[in-house]
């Protein structure tokens, strides 16, 4: 079975600056992927970035990127520039082996961005 | 695009009754997911179709829960005989294919509260 960790459970930063999310996970699976989702308070949660495990390159979407390590399941979020409208809760999620897509979720990281 | 709708977005019920959720998926969507997700927790999944076809189910899904998505449209979440330790929030996801890598769009989700 997987298992997602966030260690986090509030992280605050100042607009314009950068703040890293962190979150391990556990597999013995090959492949699959990683994602970062974000649900703004009384909002749907929607996919910020994802990674394949197989990709060495760490993805990168607009201010958010991630650094994955592999060999250690660890699978961190950048948010650069931090805007107000970044403050939400964030969810790292695993999908992977036989899972068909289904998603394994860590307990979020709840992010207040400050003016 | 409308985006994936539930109904009703909030119910109360007394311990003991029945009561059943509605999710819309965007359409053509073919993979339909539900989760459960309490206060401060991530998701966790619950059980997920393709098209008409319910694949998997969680254990956390017990005898009192059933799910259905006749003709491979929406979906309907029943839980008989309700507990207090039902109280939550049922989240509704859709995909367009099975692939790990797929997207899933998230509903706005259904909080339910037992008295």
């Amino acid at each position: 079975a997987q298992t997602v960790t966030q260690s986090q459970p509030e992280m605050s930063v100042q607009e314009a600056e950068t703040v890293t999310l962190s979150c391990t996970y556990d597999t013995s699976e090959n492949n699959y992927y990683l994602f970062w989702y974000k649900q703004p308070p009384s909002r749907q949660m929607i996919l910020v970035i994802r990674q394949e495990a197989y990709k060495q390159q760490n993805a990168t979407e607009n201010r958010f990127s991630v650094n994955f390590q592999k060999a250690a399941k660890s699978f961190s979020l950048k948010i650069s520039d931090s805007q107000l409208g970044d403050t939400a809760m964030y969810f790292c999620a695993f999908a992977g082996g036989t899972s068909y897509g289904k998603l394994t979720f860590g307990q979020g990281t709840i992010l207040t961005v400050h003016p | 695009d409308t985006g994936v709708s539930q109904n009703p977005r909030h119910k109360i019920t007394k311990r003991g009754q029945n009561v059943t959720f509605r999710c819309d998926p965007i359409s053509e969507h073919n993979r339909l997911y539900w989760y459960r997700q309490t206060l401060g927790q991530g998701p966790e999944f619950l059980t997920y179709f393709q098209n008409e076809a319910q694949l998997e189910k969680s254990r956390l899904l017990s005898d009192r829960f059933s799910a259905e998505r006749p003709k491979g449209s929406f979906s309907t979440l029943e839980i008989q005989r309700t507990e207090q330790g039902d109280s939550a929030m049922y989240l509704c996801a859709s995909s367009l294919g099975g692939g790990l890598q797929e997207t899933q769009y998230f509903g706005p989700g259904t909080r339910l509260l037992v008295l």
